[in-house]
């Protein structure tokens, strides 16, 4: 089974739509984060949820808003998509206090 | 200047060779994590340290913390390594992972 699951594996959109990435952990994980590769394939974190609560919260537009329904999902809706948003979105889970990530197999974004 | 530096770049070698990725960084961190992200985009950590050396298979991870750097070091390359190597370090301050920008390793056969 799949420890750390992203849908839709791609997404192809245009600019000015609103879309949505999900993510599910089996692993039993209270720690949750969004991340973003740009084309120099350059990670940077974007969001952390630790039991459903927002901890960690770069500086990204508003336009993006993750939703942690429960400890094992936390999704990313994204409005009024830019071209810059075309990256590739990584999932990770982890639990709290111990260091290991776990990463989902990402999600490619393209905004034409 | 990113807080987590890696070199080379990009790295080309023929099987075989014995290849080395170093990372240096700049904060105090509780961890190093060195992670492969191969061409069909998928992230594999590969290892976590806070001291010493750890040794899987043909890859071995060292870490220095008085001189805040790192390596990864492959022995008996194969072209199935070619992937993106990737350091990242959680800083003491918090829980998030600052990511070097990757080591693009190419091995030919």
């Amino acid at each position: 089974d799949t420890a750390v699951s992203q849908t839709p594996k791609y997404l192809v959109t245009q600019m000015g739509n609103d879309k949505s990435i999900k993510c599910e952990q089996n692993l039993g994980h209270d720690t949750m984060y969004w991340y973003k590769q740009d084309s120099k394939k350059f990670l940077k974190i974007m969001f952390s949820y630790n039991n459903k609560e927002l901890i960690i919260n770069e500086t990204v537009p508003n336009r993006f808003s993750p939703k942690s329904p429960d400890k094992a999902h936390l999704n990313l809706h994204i409005n009024s998509l830019e071209l810059g948003d075309s990256a590739v979105y990584f999932c990770a889970s982890s639990q709290w206090g111990e260091l290991e990530q776990y990463f989902g197999p990402g999600t490619r974004l393209t905004v034409t | 200047k990113n807080e987590v530096e890696q070199s080379p770049q990009n790295l080309t070698a023929q099987e075989g060779e014995f290849i080395t990725i170093n990372c240096s960084y700049s904060v105090g961190i509780s961890a190093l994590h060195w992670l492969q992200q191969h061409p069909g985009g998928g992230i594999v950590s590969l290892f976590m340290l806070s001291s010493g050396k750890k040794k899987h298979g043909r890859l071995i991870a060292t870490i220095n913390i008085q001189e805040k750097h790192s390596s990864l070091h492959i022995t008996a390359s194969h072209p199935r390594d070619s992937a993106v190597y990737i350091c990242a370090v959680r800083e003491t301050s918090g829980s998030r992972l600052t990511f070097g920008e990757g080591t693009q390793l190419t091995v030919n056969p």
